[in-house]
């Protein structure tokens, strides 16, 4: 089964600067898609970005960039002038293109410091 | 933009009480999904449902949880005889046929059980 890994519970960022989410996850498979959620206090699940497997361009939105590497199993969030309101959970998760169920981890706590 | 919607966003119900937590998925959408959120826990999936059955369930998803559409806007999940343990976020989720990025979650429901 396939199991998605946040490494850091918590991390701190000054505002206007860049900090860097971590995540891995395992699967055997080839086709599948990856996501960052973000989880403010209202604990809504908002879509962050998504990156398709097949593409090997990183995705980008604005501040928010992927480094996507397919060979390590990783999926690193990049956050770029972080701003007051990027505090939040967020939460890296994994969509099989077999299956319906969307695996998450558990969460990367960040405080963004004024 | 549209949204899921879902109500209510806070529900307190007694120990072995039913409740009926209820979603409105987007209007073109076609595959619905409810996940769980236990307070300070990973997001996890429950079930999905297209074409008016089941697809996948998870084996949280056990004889205690069914799910209904039962006028073709409306999406429920029933909670049989509550439990303690059954205090979480429950989010649901829909999609539309062939967009597995296109995923959209509801706001949430607190579901606290006393």
């Amino acid at each position: 089964a396939q199991t998605v890994t946040q490494s850091q519970p918590e991390m701190s960022v000054q505002e206007a600067e860049t900090v860097t989410l971590s995540c891995t996850y395992d699967t055997s498979e080839s086709d599948y898609y990856l996501f960052w959620y973000k989880q403010p206090p209202s604990r809504q699940m908002i879509l962050v970005i998504r990156q398709e497997a097949y593409k090997q361009q990183n995705a980008t939105e604005n501040r928010f960039s992927v480094n996507f590497q397919k060979a390590a199993k990783s999926f690193s969030l990049k956050i770029s002038d972080s701003q007051l309101g990027d505090a939040a959970m967020y939460f890296c998760a994994y969509l099989s293109y077999n299956n319906n169920d969307m695996r998450f981890g558990a969460g990367t706590r960040l405080t963004v410091k004024p | 933009e549209p949204e899921v919607t879902q109500t209510p966003s806070h529900q307190v119900t007694q120990m072995g009480q039913e409740v009926i937590l209820r979603c409105v998925p987007i209007s073109n959408h076609l595959y619905f999904y409810w996940y769980r959120q236990i307070l300070g826990q990973k997001v996890e999936f429950l079930v999905s449902f297209y074409n008016n059955e089941i697809s996948e369930k998870s084996e949280i998803f056990d004889d205690q949880f069914s799910v209904e559409r039962p006028d073709g806007s409306n999406f429920t999940l029933k909670i049989r005889s509550t439990k303690l343990e059954d205090s979480a976020m429950y989010f649901c989720a829909s999609r539309k046929t062939g967009g597995r990025g296109g995923y959209t979650f509801g706001s949430g429901t607190r579901l606290t059980v006393v």
